[in-house]
Formats: C-alpha cells, structure tokens, sequence
C-alpha cells in the first residue's frame, strides 16, 4: 500500500537555486494538493488540482509553480527558492464526487531549508 | 468565512492522564468536522470525524462530539500512552464542487511521558 509518496524527503538549497518536489498517488484519486507546514501556522494550501489537466492557485502560491503531468502525479517547482520558503512541503489527495467532505491522503513530507 | 481555532500547545501529560484538545470553528452552515493526527516524521491521517450536530467520531480510544450550539468538536481521550504523542489538527472540511478545500487549525502538540 504504497498510497502516497513524496520525493525527496529532506533538501538544502541555498537562495536563488530551483528544484521540483515530486508526489505520485496510487489510489485513483481526482484531486490532488500541495500544502506547507510552519510552526504556529498549521497547514496552508499552496496549489491544488481538481483533476487530471487543471491547477490552481491556494492561499499562498508565490514563488511555486506545479504540474500534475497525469492523474498520478503532481510536482511542485520552486524556480527561484528564498528563505521565507523554508518548510516542510506535504502532497495530499482525495476522491472528489457528489456529496462528501472527503479526507485527505498526505504523503510523508518534504523538509526543506533555503540558506 | 470559515475558520478553526485550538491551543497550540505543547500539552504533556504522563501516561494514562486524561486529555482534552479543545477546538471551536466558525462556519455557515452545517459543515463536517474532522480531526487529523501527525505522527512524527509522518504526513497527516485521519483519526475521526462527524457530519452533523450531536455525533460522536470515535477511533482508536478517541472521541469528539460536534456541538452545534457551541460550535464546538473537542477531542478527548480518557488514558493517553506514550503512542498517542503526535501533533493533532481539527480541521473543517469543505467539498467545494472540484476539490476538499479545508481549513486546519494550527495543530496541537502532544507530548506523553511514561
């Protein structure tokens, strides 16, 4: 029960330097999400995709872009990375049909630090 | 719009204590209520939820009862172990015709000393 995986699970960049956070799910879900976790801030919403071909913006979308290349697989890219990005990124996903809420599927976690 | 506010914590306690999270949201409407935990090193899961006004959520020797008229869905459980030290989040989730939109609240840490 692989559901959903996270790669990678720790990173350090130093300021101005790109990269892509990857995350696949297995559970045939529509949507999927992008979230950053800080301390005494909770859970914040970066992007999301409702299905396969769409995104859009959360509450805090500046400085990332995401591609949800098939319905598996959704990245999240930092093309120039600041310090204020340092976080612990987590994808989840979800069915999404008539009727719900329903939970959320995260994956294990990105811890990453920008110096 | 909709919001959910709980003690940041940490909250210690030694095993078997009694633990109470409080959490209170603000929301139009009848919405879900659902509580996640966060084990260390780990990604949010599921721990129990409720769907209208006077349900009990139950799992895993936790319980919450959602409170209409005091907007209220407090976790509680009579005898933590060591086990149960995580981080707790009450969240209001919303199916907003494309994807879960949820709000979390800011997460509760949970520390159990034997």
């Amino acid at each position: 029960n692989a559901g959903v995986t996270q790669t990678p699970k720790f990173q350090v960049l130093k300021t101005g330097q790109s990269m892509t956070l990857q995350c696949a799910q297995d559970m045939n879900h529509n949507s999927m999400y992008w979230y950053r976790q800080d301390p005494g801030m909770g859970l914040r919403l970066i992007y999301y995709s409702a299905s396969e071909g769409t995104t859009d913006k959360g509450e805090v979308p500046n400085g990332y872009n995401v591609s949800r290349l098939n319905k598996r697989e959704f990245s999240l890219r930092l093309e120039s990375a600041a310090p204020s990005q340092t976080s612990v990124y987590f994808c989840a996903s979800s069915y999404n049909r008539e009727g719900g809420p329903e939970k959320l599927f995260f994956g294990s976690g990105t811890q990453l630090s920008v110096l | 719009g909709n919001s959910v506010t709980q003690m940041e914590g940490p909250v210690t306690l030694s095993e078997e204590a009694f633990l109470t999270i409080n959490c209170t949201y603000t929301a139009t409407g009848y919405p879900s209520l659902f509580w996640y935990v966060q084990y260390p090193g780990e990604g949010l899961q599921l721990l129990l939820k409720a769907t209208k006004a006077d349900d009990k959520g139950s799992n895993k020797g936790f319980e919450a009862t959602y409170r209409k008229e005091t907007t209220s869905f407090h976790l509680e459980k009579g005898s933590v172990q060591v086990s149960d030290s995580a981080v707790y989040f009450c969240a209001l989730p919303l199916n907003s015709g494309g994807y879960q939109k949820v709000t979390f609240g800011i997460g509760t840490k949970l520390q159990v000393i034997p």
